[in-house]
């Protein structure tokens, strides 16, 4: 059973396009997690969720919107996409925030290449 | 505020030889500190992690490291370097509590290993 799934796996897509990465975990964790992996392999985390509420919001450009309809899913929606948002997105969860242990499991990521 | 540098962005080593990655961490409150490997075209997965306790910490597939508060470090090792071994490596620290879980990670070393 896959734990933390991603769709789609690639997208491709024209600047300007607006686009959606869904995320699914079925391990019955309380956080989710979204990453951006630029293209030297940094990872910098962009939002975090706890039970659908927004609890971290780094500096990311508005276009990107985290949506959350339970707290198995965790989406991303970018509108307006630009050039420099190509990356692999990585998205994450774990069993509960803050706590000490805070090991999170990583989907497969969604590679995105804006043209 | 943390911060991780991983000192050397590739590392050859033989097959059967020791490996060392290094990593040393900033942070402002006690850290808890992660190993993740990420395999090519894959998510990352957890190696070990260190969050209190023993100061030596044994993870998957024969890795080990070691948690130096003085020297700020938590180095990864393996005694004996296998082909299967060769993917990349981040260091990552969180900070817990009001860091929601935040995980800030280094910039990655890629780990190649020669027949």
């Amino acid at each position: 059973d896959t734990a933390v799934s991603q769709t789609p796996k690639y997208l491709v897509t024209q600047m300007g396009n607006d686009k959606s990465i869904k995320c699914e975990q079925n391990l019955g964790h309380d956080t989710m997690y979204w990453y951006k992996q630029d293209s030297k392999k940094f990872l910098k985390i962009m939002f975090s969720y706890n039970n659908k509420e927004l609890i971290i919001n780094e500096t990311v450009p508005n276009r990107f919107s985290p949506k959350s309809p339970d707290k198995a899913h965790l989406n991303l929606h970018i509108n307006s996409l630009e050039l420099g948002d190509s990356a692999v997105y990585f998205c994450a969860s774990s069993p509960n925030r803050g706590t000490l242990n805070n090991e999170q499991f990583f989907g497969p990521g969604t590679r995105l290449t804006v043209l | 505020a943390q911060s991780v540098t991983q000192l050397g962005s590739h590392v050859s080593v033989s097959e059967g030889a020791l490996v060392l990655l290094r990593c040393n961490y900033s942070s402002s409150v006690p850290p808890y500190l992660f190993w993740y490997v990420q395999y090519p075209n894959q998510g990352l997965q957890l190696l070990l992690k260190y969050t209190t306790g023993a100061t030596l910490v044994k993870g998957i597939n024969g890795f080990e490291a070691e948690f130096k508060k003085s020297e700020t470090s938590f180095h990864l090792t393996k005694p004996s370097a296998h082909m299967s071994d060769a993917a990349e490596y981040f260091c990552a620290v969180s900070g817990g509590g009001t860091s929601y879980g935040k995980l800030t990670f280094g910039q990655g070393t890629i780990l190649t290993v020669h027949p």
